[in-house]
């Protein structure tokens, strides 16, 4: 078993719509982090989240640390929010990363 | 200001070869991390350095190396190159708390080896 579970692995949307992407992790950690990962490769840091909710834009990241699960919202979507969004946990000496949702949202 | 450089993009090499990729960190930033990426695998946590000393290490064979020179900039060396070892590799520069602190990356390196 992945010790960072992500899901769902593939998601499409209409224009517009509320979309939530789910990360549950089985280790300890100090951080984590929620990444866009567009075509072509180059990613960008969207969160690093040790406790509660921070918002940027339309995007909402919140965790639980004692359940051990985050999620990324995003609000209105567009479809410049298309891309593979990845979960990522670091527990003091390793970084753990999830698989993977693919978002396309469709206009 | 300006943003992490990975060189060079994209590198062809053959089996049995060694290979150094080059990263400079965004200025002011001492830790500089490098991941690899491939479709099997996913994304996977190489090394990190801080201050020119490895301070973090996933579970990669001893024929990846790094290092890190005074200036911050950092280089990944791999040796014996094996077919598996094409992917995407990636580094990612962090300000004083390192991976616990916002992740800059750059465009990565694709790797492939024939």
């Amino acid at each position: 078993k992945n010790e960072v579970e992500q899901s769902p692995q593939n998601l499409t949307a209409q224009e517009g719509e509320f979309i939530t992407i789910n990360c549950s992790y089985s280790v300890g950690i100090s951080a984590l982090h929620w990444l866009q990962q567009h075509p072509g490769g180059g990613i960008v840091s969207l969160f690093m989240l040790s406790s509660g909710k921070k918002k940027h834009g339309r995007l909402i990241a919140t965790i639980n640390i004692q359940e051990k699960h985050s999620s990324l919202h995003i609000t209105a979507s567009h479809p410049r929010d298309s891309a593979v969004y990845i979960c990522a946990v670091h527990d003091n000496n390793d970084m753990r990363f999830g698989a993977g949702t693919r978002l396309t949202v469709k206009p | 200001k300006a943003g992490v450089t990975q060189t060079p993009r994209y590198l062809i090499k053959t089996r049995g070869q060694q290979v150094t990729l080059s990263c400079s960190p965004i200025s002011g930033h001492r830790s500089v991390s490098w991941y690899q990426q491939t479709p099997g695998q996913g994304l996977q946590f190489l090394f990190e350095y801080f201050s020119e000393t490895q301070r973090n290490k996933g579970n990669f064979p001893g024929r990846f190396s790094g290092r890190q020179f005074s200036n911050s900039r950092s280089e990944m060396n791999v040796s014996t190159l094996e077919l598996g070892d094409s992917a995407l590799y990636l580094c990612a520069s962090s300000g004083q708390g390192g991976m616990n602190t916002e992740a800059f990356f750059g465009q990565g390196t694709r790797l492939t080896v024939v």
